[in-house]
Parts: structure tokens; sequence; C-alpha cells
């Protein structure tokens, strides 16, 4: 199955700044790689799929970017609630798998 | 706006069977896919499998053996038997719409509910 390997495990960050996560997976999944933000107690909620495609309701400042083996999620400033944990996942390969996640922490 | 619920107990005895029901409203569970995904307690997301409104199954091959779903369609509800449980079954399991408007992507969720393997 392929491993998605997300960096870096923690990013420690000020409202106002740039975030950006990294998503590598062990093989390519083409364009098919997904993001999803979960906070605490809540389920995942979809953010970008299709690599860059913003799910309905995503706000502009949320942008996905790469092909192949090489993914980026950057949030261009961080708003009080984007503080959580973001999963990559790709829907490539059967099984589908997530990476391990990136928590976006206040500085 | 689709809504999902899942229930079930929140506590199996290891080597029994795990059942949990996923209740849908605000939409048909005539279209699209409907998945389960389990996320043990501060560990990330796993994919269980999923079922097309057709009644066609996908299952992870490391739970195959152990897992069926299925859908009822007069109740607008899907569900989830894993077999022989063990401790490490232990999770929150979320059911979800895999939806064709978000490109086969997970675009609604339940709550998500906590199952305890333990005797």
């Amino acid at each position: 199955e392929i491993v998605l390997t997300q960096s870096p495990a923690t990013l420690s960050l000020s409202p106002g700044e740039r975030a950006t996560l990294s998503c590598r997976p062990s093989q390519s999944v083409g364009s098919y790689l997904t993001w999803y933000q979960q906070k605490p107690g809540q389920a995942p909620r979809l953010l970008i799929y299709d690599a860059s495609k913003r799910a309905t309701g995503i706000p502009a400042r949320f942008s996905g970017s790469g092909s192949g083996t090489d993914f980026a999620l950057t949030i261009s400033s961080l708003e009080p609630e984007d503080f959580a944990v973001y999963y990559c996942q790709q829907r490539s390969s059967w099984p589908w798998t997530f990476g391990q996640g990136s928590k976006v922490e206040i500085k | 706006q689709v809504q999902m619920q899942e229930s079930g107990p929140g506590l199996v005895k290891p080597s029994e069977t795990l059942s949990l029901t996923c209740t849908v409203s605000g939409g048909s569970i005539r279209s699209d896919d409907w998945s389960w995904i389990r996320q043990p307690p501060g560990r990330g997301l796993e994919y269980i499998g999923f079922i097309s409104y057709t009644g066609t199954t996908t299952y992870n091959p490391s739970l195959r053996s152990r897992i069926t779903i299925s859908l009822d369609t007069s109740k607008n509800q899907f569900s989830l038997d894993l077999s022989s449980v063990t401790a490490a079954d232990t999770a929150v399991y979320y059911c979800a719409r895999r939806s064709g408007a978000a490109a086969g992507n997970l675009d609604y969720w339940g709550q998500g509910t906590l199952v305890t393997v333990s005797s």
C-alpha cells in the first residue's frame, strides 16, 4: 500500500503567518491527493481534493499544489480557527491511505 | 444538508463482533458511496471500506476477512460488522459519504463513536 509521509509533524506559528505543510507519497498518486482538517473531538473536514481543488465552502486562504510524489497545503494567513491537525489522503490505489498528520499549533 | 450519525455499543469484548450503524438524514442513500473510517486514540486515520448505493463493497485488505458492510435503503442506513475484535480495534469509528460531487472524496462525516474492546 502507498505510504504518505507528512512533514513537519508539528508547526508552531502565530495568527497571520503563512503555513506550508508537505505530503510525500511512497509512489506516484497522480493528482489523487486530498487534504482534511481535524480539530479535537471533531470529524475530519474536507479541504482540498484532486491536489488543488477547494471543497465547497473552504476559504481561499487554503490552497493545494503538487502532483506525483510531492504535495503541499498552504494556508496563506492563519486564522485562529485554522489551528488543527491536517491529514493528506491518497485515492490513487486501494487501499486508500492517510498520512500520519501535521499539527499546526499556536506559537 | 446531509447529516450522519453513528450508533452502536461503546464497549465490545475481545473475540466478539463489533456492530455499528450509520443513519443518514437530509439525503438519500440511493446514490453515492458510503464509507467507514476509524482512528485509534491519539493516532491517524484508517479507511476500513465502503459500499456503493448498488450494494457493491470494497474492503481494506488488512481487514477483509473480518468485515462486512451492508446497506438498508428502507431505513436510509448502512452498517459495519467487524468480527473477532481485539484491543487493536479500539478506535473512534466514523461513517462518511464518498460523493461524486466531491470527485469521490469524503464530504460529509458523522461525529464518530468510540468503541473500546475490553473484557
